[in-house]
């Protein structure tokens, strides 16, 4: 039992570089999110999905894009990577969504130089 | 808007003594209030969850009361151990939209000493 998984666990990107982050779940999760985490902040939500095909934007959108072609999949694309985006991410998945807790992966630690 | 207030760490404590975090909430509505916790190098763990007013949430020791007078939600355990140490998130649901989103606190880091 995976749970989420994320990969990388560590990236430097050069700034305007692209890269794309990977998080799959095993859990027939319906919900999924991409939070960032800056040091000493608490977790700011960039997109969300609520099944496949269905995406929609969070709190910090800006710079990210995602896509959601399959339940299991749910990768965040960075295009032209900024220092701004230097961060720790990490995607989560939830059965029913709010209510039912988050299962969260092991997190991304992103470094845009 | 919404928000979610934790006290600010870190948090030092001896083995074997009470812990409190304190968190407050502002939140139209009713909100679900959660307490996740982060191990180092990890991603958060759901500790335990309250969904309505005067509800307790516990686990592994830990407990919360969902108090809609004070608007707070703060997490207590009686002895915490050297395997407590980690960052305490308060956060609390918000319903709207076609799912709603999670608000977290800043985090508290707690380090318990042998």
């Amino acid at each position: 039992n995976a749970g989420v998984t994320q990969t990388p666990k560590f990236r430097i990107l050069k700034i305007g570089q692209s890269m794309t982050l990977q998080c799959a779940q095993d859990m027939n999760h319906n919900y999924m999110y991409w939070y960032r985490q800056d040091p000493g902040m608490g977790l700011k939500l960039i997109y969300y999905s609520v099944g496949a095909g269905i995406t929609d934007k969070g709190e910090v959108p800006n710079g990210y894009n995602v896509s959601r072609s399959t339940t299991e999949d749910f990768p965040l694309r960075l295009e032209l990577a900024a220092p701004s985006q230097t961060s720790v991410y990490f995607c989560a998945s939830s059965y029913r969504g709010l209510d039912y807790g988050y299962t969260f992966g092991s997190g991304t630690r992103l470094t845009v130089v | 808007g919404d928000s979610v207030t934790q006290m600010e760490g870190p948090v030092t404590l001896s083995e074997e003594a009470f812990l409190t975090i304190n968190c407050t909430y502002t939140a139209t509505g009713y909100p679900s209030l959660f307490w996740y916790v982060q191990y180092p190098g990890e991603g958060l763990q759901l500790l335990l969850k309250a969904t309505k007013a005067d509800d307790k949430g516990s686990n592994k020791g830990f407990e919360a009361t969902y108090r809609k007078e004070t608007t707070s939600f703060h997490l207590e355990k009686g002895s915490v151990q050297v395997s407590d140490s980690a960052v305490y998130f308060c956060a609390l649901s918000v319903r709207g939209g076609s799912q709603g989103n999670l608000i977290f606190g800043k985090g508290t880091k707690l380090s318990v000493k042998p």
